[in-house]
């Protein structure tokens, strides 16, 4: 079992549509978790981190963990072209410091 | 405020030869950690500095090192390059060990011959 799980997509919402993204992960000790946008050819981006159970509202961007299920994700509201990208699920275990990215999820957001 | 920078952006080598990519931290920040990033695929750990010392290491071969500066700036070299190695090497600044957040920089794509 990988450490982080995505589907790689695509994904492909309608623009001003909802777009969900999810993400699994195996260690029960992580403790912070990252969403990442990365457009083709370019670097990461950090969109949203988030620490504790429950969601986390910034703009158009909700983040949304639950730890007992292991499961973390983003929804995308009013979704635009702009959103096309690939969206990196990474989760740091703390007192280890290093990042675990899954292998991304591509979104396409269709005008 | 300064983000964090990278050079050089491309770079081609032929196997068997050595790369040295460097980073600069983000205004503020002391910590360095050096991803590789293959075609397709999230980012994979290769190890962090931190008081210009390698705090942790990632799964890959003592072909790859690095070092730090007194003033957080950060190499990583490559010897012996493999055509495997070929990928986009993203680093990434922090504030010291631990959860926080790491902010990216633009990457070096390294194409290797």
């Amino acid at each position: 079992q990988k450490e982080v799980e995505q589907n790689s997509g695509p994904l492909s919402v309608p623009e001003g549509a909802i777009a969900s993204l999810n993400c699994t992960y195996s260690d029960r000790v992580s403790q912070s978790f990252f969403w990442y946008r990365q457009y083709s050819g370019k670097s990461p981006e950090l969109i949203m981190s988030i620490y504790s159970n429950g969601d986390k509202e910034d703009g158009r961007f909700t983040a949304q963990l639950n730890k007992a299920s292991q499961y973390v994700s983003l929804l995308i509201r009013d979704s635009q072209p702009s959103d096309s990208a690939t969206y990196l699920c990474a989760v740091n275990r703390g007192s280890q410091g290093n990042l675990i990215f899954g292998k991304g999820t591509k979104l396409s957001v269709k005008p | 405020d300064a983000g964090v920078t990278q050079s050089p952006t491309h770079l081609i080598k032929t196997r068997g030869q050595q790369v040295t990519l460097r980073c600069s931290p983000k205004s503020g920040h002391d910590t360095v950690s050096w991803y590789q990033q293959a075609l397709g695929q999230g980012p994979q750990f290769i190890f962090q500095y931190y008081e210009e010392e390698e705090r942790q290491r990632g799964n890959f071969p003592d072909r790859f090192s690095g070092h730090q500066f007194p003033n957080y700036s950060s190499e990583l070299n490559v010897n012996a390059l493999l055509l495997g190695d070929s990928a986009l090497y993203l680093c990434a600044s922090s504030l010291g060990l631990g959860e926080e957040t790491q902010y990216f920089g633009p990457g070096t794509r390294l194409l290797v011959l």
